[in-house]
């Protein structure tokens, strides 16, 4: 079955530096993407980034970066220049065996981006 | 444009209480997905319709019932509401029906449940 797992709860950051979100996955699926989404304390989820199992290149956009190591089962996210309105909670995601993209999430990390 | 509807925002209940969460996108999209959300949990997902006029069941089904009305339509509902069911529920679509590429998720607002 698959499963995310996201250690940090929390973490912090200073305004303008750069942060990692550690997400590793567990999936018996010979392809697979990973996606990682964030939710500001508004409440609404909102779609980052995107990595397929079988891209060459980690994925990047914008300030959002993913640190794709698949031999470790890792999709980690790099936020490049903190600003303020990153801090929300980040979550991690993969999809569930069976097609139809049903995604499995992990419990997510809080992100607190300080001035 | 409007995206993923939920209504309604906010519902407190009594348990035992019966009620049906509406969901509505305006996308053109296959499938669409009931997901709860707990504290210091993911997102579960409870029912799915991966196309028109079909529904299965997600990680968490047991105390609710879909209904896939249209294609753009796609209902949750609480029969007998307990109050293991206080949540943070979102609806979510995408256009594909097949795992493939990135098939984004779209996700309403949400609607805050609370079972007392």
């Amino acid at each position: 079955a698959q499963k995310i797992t996201q250690t940090q709860p929390g973490m912090f950051v200073q305004e303008k530096e750069a942060v990692t979100l550690d997400c590793t996955y567990d999936t018996s699926d010979p392809s697979y993407g990973l996606f990682w989404y964030k939710q500001p304390s508004s409440g609404e989820m909102i779609f980052l980034i995107y990595q397929g199992s079988y891209d060459q290149q980690n994925a990047t956009e914008g300030r959002y970066s993913l640190n794709f190591q698949k031999a470790r089962k890792s999709a980690n996210l790099v936020i490049s220049a903190s600003q303020l309105g990153d801090s929300a909670m980040y979550f991690c995601a993969t999809r569930l065996s069976g097609g139809y993209n049903k995604l499995i999430f992990g419990a997510g990390t809080r992100l607190a981006v300080h001035p | 444009n409007a995206g993923v509807t939920q209504t309604p925002k906010f519902q407190v209940l009594k348990t035992g209480q019966s009620m049906t969460l509406q969901c509505a996108q305006d996308m053109n999209h296959n499938s669409m997905y009931w997901y709860r959300q707990d504290p210091g949990m993911g997102l579960r997902l409870i029912y799915y319709s991966a196309s028109e006029g079909t529904t299965d069941k997600g990680e968490v089904p047991n105390g609710y019932n879909v209904s896939r009305l249209n294609k753009r339509e796609f209902s949750l509902r609480l029969e007998s509401a307990a109050p293991s069911q206080t949540s943070v529920y979102f609806c979510a679509s995408t256009q594909g029906d097949r795992g493939s590429g990135a098939n984004v998720l779209t996700f309403g607002a949400g609607s805050r449940l609370t079972v007392l």
